[in-house]
């Protein structure tokens, strides 16, 4: 498996909290994802990387942002936490290859509730 | 907008039988499609992937099919086995994603397989 973990694993939460997800790599790959997963959506884009401090918005970006302060750690903060939060959250890397090509490895997946 | 789609949310198949799982697009420039295989509890694994300039691609005892006249794609899996079981998604390389390895991924097909 790749070296990618996620922390916390699981973690409850109330409305209004703000809340960071931790993404860790060991493969020092140049890109990094963060996903969420809902059922009858698949998995959605919130943020990526590009390298150390440079991030771009994905799909469904809003009420969250990101820090990349070093090549191997990538977080995710819900600056003040809503039930429509509430969901799987996937980490993944990329070595990204010349176009673009190249598949994403992903994280064991961090559960997130939001009461 | 983008979108990748699954033609059948489930799919069961009797142990030993050829599975196939299909997925349509809709970015006719799509150069990269990949397909991951995800079990109950994990993060999504990668199984293979497909450029536009081929037709087909073959690894161990999976089959990736692609007919980009009609935008279609489908996952072959050979004999097919209990381990077998978990949702898979198809997913394309994002219009406008450049270097960054963007994908987008459709909803997923739930295989099950019947002892």
């Amino acid at each position: 498996d790749a070296g990618i973990t996620q922390s916390p694993r699981h973690k409850v939460t109330e409305t209004g909290t703000p809340v960071t997800l931790r993404c860790h790599q060991t493969e020092n790959h140049r890109y990094m994802y963060w996903y969420r997963q809902d059922p009858g959506h698949g998995l959605r884009l919130i943020h990526y990387s590009y390298g150390v401090k440079d991030t771009d918005k994905g799909e469904v970006s809003d009420g969250y942002s990101v820090s990349r302060s070093k090549t191997e750690d990538f977080l995710l903060t819900l600056e003040s936490a809503t039930s429509s939060q509430t969901s799987v959250y996937f980490c993944a890397i990329s070595a990204g290859l010349a176009g673009g090509i190249g598949e994403q490895y992903f994280g064991p997946g961090t559960r997130l509730t939001v009461t | 907008g983008e979108s990748v789609g699954l033609h059948l949310p489930t799919l069961s198949v009797q142990e030993g039988d050829n599975s196939i799982i299909n997925c349509a697009y809709s970015n006719s420039a799509s150069d990269y499609f990949i397909w991951y295989k995800q079990e109950s509890g994990k993060g999504p694994q990668f199984i293979i992937d497909i450029r536009s300039n081929m037709d087909k691609r073959q690894g161990q005892r999976v089959t990736v099919l692609l007919n980009k006249t009609v935008k279609h794609l489908s996952l072959q899996i050979a004999a097919t086995q209990p381990g077998d079981s978990a949702v898979y998604f198809c997913a394309e390389k994002g219009l406008g994603s450049g270097n960054t390895g963007k994908l987008i991924f459709g909803q997923g097909t739930t295989l099950q397989v019947k002892p």
